[in-house]
C-alpha cells in the first residue's frame, strides 16, 4: 500500500494557461474524489468517481474544469483558461466501496497551484 | 450554507494535558463523522471517525464524542505531546459519497 500520490506538488501558471493534475489512487480503491482547498478553509468538494464513472459534480466545478478516470486507475483534472481564482491546494482522495471502511477516505499529498 | 462549523480557529495545550477540538453541524442526515489531521504541505490524515448511531469511540488517545440533539461532535486527545500540533478538520458524511469539511482549527501543543 503506497498511498495516493499526486503529481505535480507544485503548479505555477500564468493566467489563461491550461494545467492537467495526475492522480494515482491506492491500488484496490474503487473511489476516487476531487477536492480543493483554499487557505484559511477546509477541503471543498469538486467531483468524484466510482471506477471509471463520474457520478457527482460540485456546482464549484465549472465548465472550465474537468476530470477523467479512463480505466477506472489514475485521475486527471484538467483547468483551462487559468484565473487567479482558481489558485489553490486541490486534494486527491481515494476510498474502497464495500468495506466496513467505506467511509473513510485517504487523501494524497496534494497539489498547489499558483495562477500568476 | 455552511453545514460543518470549526468556531474555534486556533487552540493552544500544554503538553500531557487535554486537547479538546469542538464541530457544530447543522444537517441531520450525516450518517459518518471523521476527523483529519493535516501538517503543512501535506495532505490531511484520517485519525478517527464515528457512525451517526454512536455516541462514542475511541482509539488510543484519541476518543470522539457525538452529541446528536446538540449536533456536536468533540476529539480529545489525552495526553497532549508536541507530535500533535497541526491543523484538524472535522469532516461529515451527508449519506453520499462527498465530505464536508469544517474550517479548521490549529492545534498547538507546548512543551
Amino acid at each position: 500500500d503506497t498511498g495516493v500520490s499526486q503529481d505535480p506538488r507544485h503548479k505555477i501558471t500564468k493566467r489563461g494557461q491550461n494545467v492537467t493534475f495526475r492522480c494515482d489512487p491506492i491500488s484496490e480503491h474503487n473511489r476516487l474524489y476531487w477536492y480543493r482547498q483554499t487557505l484559511g478553509q477546509g477541503p471543498e468538494f469538486l467531483t468524484y468517481f466510482q471506477n471509471e464513472a463520474q457520478l457527482e459534480k460540485s456546482r464549484l466545478l465549472s465548465d472550465r474544469f474537468s476530470a477523467e478516470r479512463p480505466k477506472g486507475s489514475f485521475s486527471t483534472l484538467e483547468i483551462q483558461r487559468t484565473e487567479q481564482g482558481d489558485s489553490a491546494m486541490y486534494l486527491c482522495a481515494s476510498s474502497l466501496e464495500n468495506s466496513r471502511r467505506a467511509h473513510e477516505q485517504f487523501f494524497g499529498p496534494g497539489t498547489r497551484l499558483t495562477v500568476l | 450554507d455552511q453545514q460543518v462549523k470549526q468556531n474555534s480557529p486556533s487552540l493552544s495545550v500544554q503538553e500531557g494535558r487535554i486537547s479538546i477540538l469542538n464541530c457544530d453541524y447543522t444537517n441531520s442526515m450525516f450518517d459518518y463523522f471523521l476527523w483529519y489531521k493535516k501538517y503543512p504541505a501535506e495532505g490531511p490524515t484520517f485519525l478517527i471517525s464515528i457512525s451517526s448511531i454512536k455516541d462514542k469511540n475511541e482509539d488510543g488517545r484519541f476518543t470522539v464524542f457525538l452529541n446528536k440533539s446538540a449536533k456536536h461532535l468533540s476529539l480529545h486527545i489525552v495526553p497532549s505531546q508536541p507530535g500533535d500540533s497541526a491543523v484538524y478538520f472535522c469532516a461529515a458524511r451527508p449519506g453520499a459519497q462527498k465530505l464536508v469539511f469544517g474550517q479548521g482549527t490549529r492545534l498547538t501543543i507546548n512543551p
